[in-house]
């Protein structure tokens, strides 16, 4: 299995409060992903990493801000969480060039928002 | 913006059975990747495509990258009741230039024992 934690696993939070969830990889990947997966809508991306200190933004941007200091690192925020954001968020990597566009998962934070 | 069409959206059937699925893109892909999800957890990589034509076997799972590019499928052989889960296909299209997949809806399968 590809070595991606993400921490929390759980998380219930309040409207209005910030949240931020982490995701931590030990492949030394290159390639970093947010996504959210909603009954309906399968996974949708909503920024990615490129490199430290290279983000850019997915799908469904709005609402969320992404940092990456270190390679292994890649942080999702929720500057102010709303109900509309209760997901289930999953980051994955990829090796990315020459490396081929695999994506590996990790096992995933249930958010709600209250 | 892009798109992946994937049927069927569920399946029951009998332990024993074969299964097929399938996945469209509505613009040629260069890569396409079969994943399995059981609840609670991520999605696990089962199977990669990167040729048109390519026929790759991962145990009874057997997954074909299209001719046209613009499909894959899925096989499962003697389905076992541990095959339950949702199926999702993602591709990446020749158009990006970044690294990011695009994902089908899925296909929940279950298998009646």
């Amino acid at each position: 299995d590809a070595g991606i934690t993400q921490s929390p696993r759980h998380k219930v939070t309040e409207t209005g409060t910030p949240v931020t969830l982490r995701c931590h990889q030990t492949e030394n990947h290159r390639y970093m992903y947010w996504y959210r997966q909603d009954p309906g809508h399968g996974l949708r991306l909503i920024h990615y990493s490129y490199g430290v200190k290279d983000t850019d933004k997915g799908e469904v941007s709005d609402g969320y801000s992404v940092s990456r200091s270190k390679t292994e690192d890649f942080l999702l925020t929720l500057e102010s969480a709303t109900s509309s954001q209760t997901s289930v968020y999953f980051c994955a990597i990829s090796p990315g060039t020459g490396g081929g566009n695999e994506q590996f998962f990790g096992p995933g934070t249930r958010l709600t928002v209250l | 913006g892009q798109q992946l069409n994937q049927s069927p959206q569920s399946m029951f059937i009998q332990e024993g059975e074969d299964v097929s699925m399938n996945c469209t893109s509505s613009s040629i892909f260069n890569t396409w990747l079969w994943y399995k999800q059981e609840p609670g957890e991520g999605p696990v990589l089962l199977i990669a495509l990167y040729k048109a034509g390519e026929l790759t076997s991962n145990g009874r799972l057997t997954a074909q990258f299209g001719i046209t590019r613009k499909d894959s499928f899925l096989n499962i052989s003697a389905s076992i009741p541990s095959d339950v889960g949702i199926y999702f296909c993602a591709g990446r299209s020749i158009m990006d230039s970044s690294y990011k997949l695009i994902f089908g809806s899925g296909t929940r399968l279950l298998v009646r024992p």
